[in-house]
């Protein structure tokens, strides 16, 4: 079935330190891929998204693109900041208008 | 501003006595979700609604159940909480078009069991 493998946390960062985080996936087709994030005590809001391959999401400085050929949808940032302490999920849409989440992966951004 | 509202923020229960968690949007949304997340994991679904069908997953315990009376709100009811139940319990809600729209969520309905 379809799926999504992150890489492990957590991330500890300095400010701003370039930032990856790897996200592969395993679908049928060519679903619109998501980036979430949970900010401590909070529900999720949506980062960023991109619907067919090749397009590259961005928001806030963060951006990943949709790679088919590597099945891949990376989130980077070239410079992160203490306020982007968090946790990220990367998702993809899982049939009956359902999400598959990826494990989540924490971020500490340290001054 | 459109959004999902959840209260309260945080609910603390007893052990084996019901409690209600509530959500309402102003998004107009087809679908409302609940899910539940524990530590930081992955969220997980615990049901969602489309308009008026109920969807639930395979793996929800009976103890949870949910109402959807109108458009813009949604109740989660765990009937007899065990402290495996305290967890943070996520709304969400997506317009339900094609399946492979953005989910909007709320800030969370943190519950304790005591």
């Amino acid at each position: 079935g379809d799926s999504v493998t992150q890489m492990e946390g957590p991330v500890t960062l300095s400010e701003e330190a370039f930032l990856t985080i790897n996200c592969t996936y395993t679908a049928t087709g060519y679903p619109s891929l998501f980036w979430y994030v949970q900010y401590p005590g909070e529900g999720l809001q949506l980062l960023l998204k991109a619907t067919k391959a090749d397009d590259k999401g961005s928001n806030k400085g963060f951006e990943a693109t949709y790679r088919k050929e590597t099945t891949s949808f990376h989130l980077e940032k070239g410079s992160v900041q203490v306020s982007d302490s968090a946790v990220y999920f990367c998702a993809l849409p899982g049939g009956y208008n359902k999400l598959i989440f990826g494990a989540g992966t924490r971020l500490a951004v340290h001054p | 501003d459109a959004m999902v509202i959840q209260n309260p923020r945080y609910q603390v229960t007893q052990f084996g006595k019901p409690v209600t968690l509530s959500c309402s949007q102003t998004l107009n949304h087809n679908v409302m979700y609940w899910y539940q997340q524990k530590s930081s994991q992955a969220p997980k679904l615990l049901f969602h609604y489309y308009d008026k069908d109920f969807n639930n997953e395979a793996d929800t315990p009976d103890n949870f159940q949910s109402r959807r009376p109108n458009t813009s709100f949604c109740f989660l009811d765990i009937r007899s909480p065990g402290l495996g139940d305290a967890a943070m319990y996520l709304c969400a809600t997506s317009r339900g078009e094609d399946g492979q729209e953005t989910q909007y969520f709320g800030p969370g309905t943190r519950l304790l069991v005591l």
